[in-house]
């Protein structure tokens, strides 16, 4: 079974806190994706990998940035959380190719006081 | 438009069918998904559609999709208290490479 593991179910953090998310795959998954899911605004992706050391910013990367030094980690950083990026943040993984199945990893819900 | 739409509520009998709507926008997808998140969990795909395809069934699941009209439907036959959950249709574009577009998700509640 593909395994997308995410370091923390729940997090809260301060405004201007630097904000580290983590992600693992154990399939060897060259794609690796972030979104996050809001109420009413359904799933939007912020960055996107297609290999290590390469990133693309996804719909919405203001306020993010990513880093990708290993095949099977992809990791998602607030450089100074904002109230606004309180959501809940996704993973996924897929295989090169089009029409490959992108799986998810359970989420880590992110509240920023 | 740029989005894939679908309705943002169902509520259906436990023991009817359930069918969800979506309507999407690239002709030329070649993939179309439906992917199920229950309460407090990430997404896992249900089941997926070539666009060569009119229909696709398993198990309690149909997926029918109208190419002509850019419209996916996935039906639950039997729904059942475990079907609760939000279903997202997705599409993979052509000029977009290897990136799922979602719909904002339907959320099935089911009526005892």
């Amino acid at each position: 079974d593909v395994k997308v593991t995410q370091s923390s179910r729940y997090l809260v953090k301060r405004t201007g806190e630097k904000v580290f998310l983590e992600c693992v795959q154990d399939m060897d998954h060259e794609n690796m994706f972030w979104y996050r899911q809001d109420p009413g605004l359904g799933l939007r992706l912020i960055y996107f990998s297609y290999d290590v050391k390469m990133k693309e910013k996804g719909d919405i990367p203001e306020g993010y940035s990513v880093s990708r030094e290993k095949k099977e980690r992809f990791s998602l950083i607030l450089e100074s959380a904002s109230t606004n990026q309180t959501s809940m943040y996704l993973c996924a993984s897929s295989p090169r190719g089009r029409g490959k199945t992108q799986y998810f990893g359970p989420g880590t819900r992110l509240l920023v006081l | 438009g740029e989005d894939v739409e679908q309705s943002l509520f169902l509520s259906v009998r436990e023991g009817d069918s359930s069918v969800i709507n979506c309507t999407y926008t690239d002709s030329s997808s070649t993939y179309l998904y439906w992917y199920k998140q229950e309460p407090g969990a990430g997404l896992q795909l249900l089941t997926y559609i070539f666009s060569n395809m009119d229909m696709k069934q398993d198990q309690r699941l149909t997926v029918l999709l109208n190419k002509k009209d850019k419209h996916l439907s996935l039906r639950i036959a039997d729904t059942q208290t475990g079907d609760s959950a939000i279903y997202f249709c997705a599409e993979i574009r052509r000029n977009r490479d290897d990136k799922i577009i979602f719909g904002k998700g339907t959320r099935l509640h089911i009526l005892p």
